[in-house]
């Protein structure tokens, strides 16, 4: 079956422009993460959701971010009036409720690039 | 505050070399631990999930170890190939749904 699938692929914006991540997680997972990586760094958690409610979003750095999943399938990221420091790759990941060791398939991430 | 490190940073070798990396974390409140294989351009790809102290896993040229009373583990990699670059990450779980990356290993192969 289809894996973990994350549009666009890349994202060049400008400061202070409005984006959205959108990712397709395996169809039935449950669970669905965000991560971010930042140069040199290894991926840093986001926000986690359950189904269709966000179960812990306390990684989003501040109001700028936001993200939803309303049928608990595909979930989208919101990034505010971005800044430079936002720039990163953004991953995702969904996972099984009966892997029990919480393993998550990843997408590819999406690039994004604030000028 | 949870902390994973691995090292080294970055590793060039040639094709053909064995090598090795290390992974660090707290050795109270284990789970599991990851190790994925991230290429560039593609997904990070689980290598493998390990649970009891001890535990050894192996998958073609690659292994690794566990220890969780010191809070280590080893990734081997034997005979080197070029299609072996990539970033190596593990991931320390404690049981619940968060998982905390290391910053990675960055293997380079030369042919």
């Amino acid at each position: 079956g289809a894996g973990v699938s994350q549009t666009p692929s890349n994202k060049v914006t400008e400061k202070g422009k409005y984006v959205e991540l959108r990712c397709d997680p395996i169809s039935g997972h449950t669970a669905l993460y965000w991560y971010r990586q930042s140069l040199g760094q290894g991926p840093e958690f986001l926000i986690y959701f359950q189904g269709t409610g966000a179960a812990d979003d306390s990684g989003l750095p501040n109001d700028r971010f936001f993200a939803v999943r309303p049928e608990g399938s595909v979930s989208t990221l919101k990034i505010q009036r971005t800044e430079r420091g936002d720039s990163a790759v953004y991953l995702c990941a969904s996972s099984s409720t009966q892997n029990s060791y919480n393993e998550q398939f990843f997408g590819p991430g999406t690039r994004l690039t604030v000028l | 505050i949870l902390n994973v490190e691995q090292s080294p940073q970055s590793l060039h070798v040639q094709e053909g070399d064995s090598t090795n990396f290390t992974c660090s974390f707290p050795s109270s409140n284990f789970y599991a631990l990851h190790w994925y294989r991230w290429e560039t351009a593609k997904s990070p790809e689980a290598l493998f999930v390990m649970t009891l102290n001890g535990d050894e896993k192996k998958k073609g040229r690659i292994s690794a170890t566990l220890n969780t009373k010191e809070g280590y583990s080893y990734l081997y990699i034997k005979g080197s190939q070029p299609e072996d670059s990539a970033t190596y990450l593990c991931a320390f779980n404690t049981g619940g749904f968060k998982t905390i990356f290391g910053a990675g290993t960055r293997l380079f192969v030369k042919a």
